[in-house]
């Protein structure tokens, strides 16, 4: 089974400062999904970001940005000229690509970090 | 656009009675429709998902029972609550391959 591992529990950042969240990942598959969601205090998760495992060009969403390295199965969102709107619990999650018992209706988080922006 | 709607924000419920929670999504036909669990200070955990009218998947066993009586309409239940069951529920939908877009979520608290 797959597992999505964010080992930054908490991270704190100045305002207009750039922040790297890290991400890792356990798989044997190769199509899948990558996402970066964002859960403020309001607690809807807001998708950020998100990449295709085929695709080597990392992706990138005006101040977010992705550094995906496939072989060492590495996924961390870069957040520049941070903003305190910012400041939320941020998960990475994984999506097979292949639709065998349901794979690819199921997103496998990992546990978050709580980005906290300083002003 | 679509929109999705989720309620209640927020319930409490004594151990053994039973749950109902209900989630529509507007502005679009044959939608993927998921429920996911958090736990506190922990991701979030698929618990069931269905592709039509009265199909669903379950992803792990438990106290649940998810139903699909509507195109649009995706209902959570339990017949009796359990401590353990207390969460913050979020329904989701898919579009296209990739975006999975969320409701507001409920908060879901089993005393």
């Amino acid at each position: 089974a797959q597992t999505v591992t964010q080992s930054q529990p908490e991270m704190s950042v100045q305002e207009a400062e750039t922040v790297t969240l890290s991400c890792t990942y356990d798989t044997s598959e190769s199509d899948y999904y990558l996402f970066w969601y964002k859960q403020p205090p309001s607690r809807q998760m807001i998708l950020v970001i998100r990449q295709e495992a085929y695709k080597q060009q990392n992706a990138t969403e005006n101040r977010f940005s992705v550094n995906f390295q496939k072989a060492a199965k590495s996924f961390s969102l870069k957040i520049s000229d941070s903003q305190l709107g910012d400041a939320a619990m941020y998960f990475c999650a994984y999506r097979s690509a292949y639709s065998w018992q349901g794979g690819s209706e199921k997103l496998v988080f990992g546990k978050g970090t709580k980005l906290t922006v300083n002003p | 656009s679509q929109t999705i709607h989720q309620w209640p924000a927020t319930l409490v419920q004594p151990v053994g009675s039973p749950l109902s929670l209900e989630c529509t999504v507007e502005g679009t036909s044959n939608p993927n429709l998921y429920w996911y669990r958090q736990a506190a200070g922990r991701g979030l955990q698929l618990l069931f998902y269905s592709v039509g009218i009265g199909q669903i998947s379950s992803e792990v066993p438990q106290n649940l029972s998810a139903s699909r009586p509507q195109d649009r309409q995706f209902i959570l239940s339990s017949k009796k609550l359990l401590l353990s069951d207390s969460g913050f529920y979020l329904c989701a939908w898919r579009e296209g391959r990739e975006k999975l877009f969320f409701g507001s979520g409920t908060q879901l608290s089993v005393l």
